[in-house]
């Protein structure tokens, strides 16, 4: 299957603080990315549907201005936890669809925010 | 709004049992996918079902799509302590089935195979 990158995989930041979360899509073109969050025990979330070279798409009750999304390539979209609180930490997961049959999924990051 | 519900959403087996696992879904989604998620990792696809009547079979996991009636099973034979995982299933799509790629989870299902 086609392979997706996260980085990082875990981090930890300080309270106030600004995190970037990376998803590549290493051997195929995506126009289209999606980020879920996963709280524990819990199901996926999708977050917000990220376009290559135009505004992603939240879900309802998403904070378009705390999670900031970048898809400023066919293979690269960013997440950006700005002013992180402890109540952000979570497992964030990026998708990116290959336009076929599929979306195929990254890794993940654990953000723990102290 | 697209709904995904599995049942049961807890699922203690013995080795050697075989248990089926629900995923009922609200929209006219024909597609659909199971994944395999461990502690701590991210998602292992398992299954990708794109059609009405669609079975499709890998070791001892069997998937199984019905779209008029809006359900699929996870059929899982002679289980073995190594399925031992939490098992989602997700319909693609929004409510109106046109966004390929977007997925709904259902709540997953906690499985947990004992000697």
């Amino acid at each position: 299957g086609a392979v997706v990158s996260q980085h990082p995989s875990w981090v930890i930041c300080k309270s106030g603080t600004s995190v970037k979360i990376e998803c590549r899509s290493l051997d195929f073109q995506a126009t289209t990315m999606f980020w879920y969050r996963q709280f524990p025990k819990q199901s996926l979330m999708l977050m917000a549907t990220s376009n290559e070279g135009s505004k992603a798409t939240y879900e309802q009750g998403v904070e378009k201005d705390k999670f900031l999304i970048n898809h400023a390539s066919l293979t690269l979209s960013t997440l950006t936890v700005t002013s992180a609180h402890p109540e952000d930490s979570s497992f964030y997961i990026c998708s990116a669809w290959t336009g076929l049959t599929e979306a195929f999924f990254g890794q993940g990051t654990r953000l723990t925010v102290v | 709004e697209l709904k995904v519900e599995q049942n049961p959403l807890f699922l203690s087996m013995q080795e050697g049992k075989n248990y089926t696992i629900y995923c009922n879904y609200s929209t006219t989604s024909d597609r659909l996918y199971w994944y395999r998620q461990d502690p701590g990792k991210s998602l292992e696809s398992l299954f990708v079902l794109l059609s009405n009547g669609a079975v499709k079979q890998e070791g001892r996991l069997m998937a199984s799509l019905d779209t008029k009636a809006r359900l699929s099973t996870l059929h899982i034979t002679a289980a073995v302590h190594d399925l031992s995982a939490t098992y989602f299933c997700a319909v693609d799509g929004d409510a109106g089935g046109t966004s390929y790629g977007k997925l709904t989870f259902g709540q997953g299902t906690i499985l947990t195979v004992h000697p």
